[in-house]
């Protein structure tokens, strides 16, 4: 399988202050990326889509302003969280799918945010 | 209405026997693809077996098998031969081919013990 790494895995950061999260593909061009985020004890809920090149498509409920996406090339994608509240505590994934995996998906480690 | 239920929230299982894990979906897409992830304490999703909605037999990977009825929209995972290691959190998603998105469900917490 395909490898996807995500930095940092774990961040602490004030209430007011910015987050970046890195989600990388290392071994393939990721033409895709999508970005999870999962409460304690919960299940995964898509946040947005990313295609190299092209804005991000966010879910219904996710502020765009709030979570800021760039996939600016085939094996990186960000996540900015701009403006950190403690509700923006949560574990983010991320994802990584190219053409030659079909319409599989490999997950980054996950990111572990505590906004304090 | 949920696309993807998890009926089972945990369960437990003694090694070496083997253990399934029930998944039924909705959709009306003709062409989805089911797959299942394992989620350790660590919180990496690592996935498991896949099955596409056109295909003909039961997916296997190793101890995994898909208990695949079309009909009855399950997917259910079937783990023979339990290991200690695979206590973890178990997912179900679907990605339907005119959404293109990967829905889980509430997921199951699987115990393994001695």
């Amino acid at each position: 399988g395909a490898v996807v790494s995500q930095h940092p895995s774990r961040v602490i950061c004030k209430s007011g202050t910015s987050v970046k999260i890195e989600c990388r593909s290392l071994d393939f061009q990721a033409t895709t990326m999508f970005w999870y985020r999962q409460f304690p004890k919960k299940s995964l809920m898509l946040m947005a889509t990313s295609n190299e090149g092209s804005k991000a498509t966010y879910e219904q409920g996710v502020e765009k302003d709030k979570f800021l996406i760039n996939h600016a090339s085939l094996t990186l994608s960000t996540l900015t969280v701009t403006s950190a509240h403690p509700e923006d505590s949560s574990f983010y994934i991320c994802s990584a799918s190219g053409w030659q995996w079909n319409s599989r998906e490999f997950f980054g480690p996950g990111t572990r945010l505590t906004v304090l | 209405a949920q696309k993807i239920t998890q009926t089972q929230p945990g369960m437990f299982v003694q090694e070496k026997e083997a253990v399934t894990l029930d998944c039924t979906y909705d959709t009306s897409d003709p062409s989805y693809g089911l797959f299942w992830y394992k989620q350790p304490s660590s919180g990496e999703m690592i996935f498991l077996i896949y099955q596409g909605s056109y295909d003909q037999q039961n997916a296997t990977e190793g101890r995994y098998s898909l208990n695949f009825q079309k009909a009855r929209k399950s997917a259910n995972l079937v783990i023979s031969a339990s290991q200690l290691g695979d206590s973890a959190m178990y997912f179900c998603a679907m990605r339907e081919e005119n959404t293109d998105k990967l829905i889980f469900g509430t997921g199951t917490r699987l115990q393994v013990f001695p």
